[in-house]
């Protein structure tokens, strides 16, 4: 069965220390990844997806097909990081993206 | 504003009434989404539309739920007999393209909660 995973609910780190939020998936094929991010008071976005290989507002996430996993890194973490994170393959064609349980990151001062 | 727009943005009813919610997506956004989420969840999928024409729906949905997109712009979700386990955040998203490989931009959602 299709399935992802975010094993952390919540991920608390301080301001300027690296941050790696885990995400793993058991797809057939080769599906598209992306991660979605929520802001407090905020609405659900698009942070960035691994076809791009772009680094959006420093994170970067490397798609690993042997452990199949999507990471999102970012070397130094800032406050205005603090988010909801979602993990969210694409399997393609007319498929539905799935929505990981998220992440909770937590940047302390 | 030329994102996607939902209303209500809050819902109260009791147990046993039919809500219904609308989404107006971005005007050249042909594939519309409906998902549903409750706390400590991500958004989990209910049903999603090609212009006017509902491509899929979820297994866990039941018959009570019922979603339109009648001339392929707004689209409406309809909850009949609503029970207490229906509470949670309906968010709508868009994309364009032919696939879901498009980023979807989101709503605000509209927050039900069934006394």
């Amino acid at each position: 069965a299709q399935r992802v995973t975010q094993p952390e609910k919540l991920l608390s780190v301080f301001k300027g220390a690296p941050v790696e939020l885990k995400c793993n998936y058991s797809y057939s094929g080769s599906p598209e990844l992306f991660w979605y991010v929520q802001y407090s008071r905020q609405r659900l976005q698009l942070l960035l997806r691994h076809i791009s290989r772009e680094s959006i507002k420093g994170f970067t996430a490397d798609l690993n097909k042997g452990e199949t996993s999507f990471h999102l890194k970012k070397p130094f973490a800032q406050e205005e990081d603090s988010a909801m994170y979602y993990c969210a393959p694409y399997p393609g064609g007319y498929q539905k993206v799935t929505f990981g349980t998220g992440t909770k990151l937590q940047v302390i001062p | 504003d030329t994102g996607v727009s939902q209303n209500p943005r809050h819902k109260i009813t009791k147990r046993g009434q039919n809500v219904t919610f609308r989404c107006d997506p971005i005007s050249e956004h042909n594939r519309l989404y409906w998902y549903r989420q409750t706390l400590g969840q991500g958004p989990e999928f209910l049903t999603y539309f090609q212009n006017e024409a509902q491509l899929e729906k979820s297994r866990l949905l039941s018959d009570r739920f019922s979603a339109e997109r009648p001339k392929g712009s707004f689209s409406t979700l309809e909850i009949q007999r609503t029970e207490q386990g229906d509470s949670a955040m309906y968010l709508c998203a868009s994309s364009s393209g032919q696939g879901a490989g498009n980023e979807q931009f989101f709503g605000p959602g509209t927050r039900l909660t069934v006394l």
